[in-house]
């Protein structure tokens, strides 16, 4: 079974400043995605960023983007130019490329880190 | 990205009810699922809706205690059956897209 692991329950960062998320996963699968997510105190979980496995190249969203280490199986997020909006709970997922069955579609989340930004 | 509505959006309920909450999709969604959040902790799936047939249930949750319906390809329904205060948590709908899963906006349940 995959896990997913957040080592950081919380983290802090100066407004305007960059942050980084820290993410390690376990699996034995060689195709999969792995995304942030946010959580705003709204509770809706928005989609920050998503990675395909198979793709060398790091996930970029804008101010948000990704190091992907798949050897390490490491995915951390960096946040650049931090702003007051970006405080949040922030969890990493993974998923399955396996297309046998809905099963593989589930999402298996690490524990979250929250994220405050200070003014 | 998919649209995806739940209601009703929080609920306070006494033990021993159940509670039937609602998840509204836009057609881009294929699958459906529904998650559990509970205090503090991170989400966990308790089941896949199957579109007109039982849904598929993750290990530790039970048909009897999450009867889970989803008569067409837009819409699911989640029951608490028998509630106790254990099951006060976030409930969280969501559809999978073509490469990305969305999420609904959570039914926060307290019970007493």
């Amino acid at each position: 079974a995959q896990t997913v692991t957040q080592s950081q329950p919380e983290m802090s960062v100066q407004e305007a400043e960059t942050v980084t998320l820290s993410c390690t996963y376990d699996t034995s699968e060689s195709d999969y995605y792995l995304f942030w997510y946010k959580q705003p105190p709204s509770r809706q979980m928005i989609l920050v960023i998503r990675q395909e496995a198979y793709k060398q190249q790091n996930a970029t969203e804008n101010r948000f983007s990704v190091n992907f280490q798949k050897a390490a199986k490491s995915f951390s997020l960096k946040i650049s130019d931090s702003q007051l909006g970006d405080a949040a709970m922030y969890f990493c997922a993974y998923r399955s490329a396996l297309n046998s069955g809905g099963s593989n579609y589930k999402l298996t989340f690490g524990k979250g880190t929250l994220l405050t930004v200070n003014p | 990205s998919a649209v995806i509505s739940q209601k009703p959006s929080r609920d306070i309920c006494q033990r021993g009810t159940s509670l039937t909450i609602q998840c509204q999709v836009d057609s881009q969604v294929t699958m459906m699922f529904w998650y559990r959040q509970q205090p503090g902790q991170s989400l966990t799936l308790i089941a896949t809706a199957n579109q007109g047939s039982e849904a598929t249930y993750e290990s530790g949750f039970v048909i009897d205690k999450f009867p889970i319906s989803r008569p067409n390809l837009t819409f699911s329904t989640l029951t608490v059956s028998n509630m106790s205060p254990e099951d006060s948590s976030i409930y969280l709908c969501s559809g999978q897209g073509k490469e990305t899963q969305y999420f609904g906006p959570g039914t926060r349940l307290l019970v007493l």
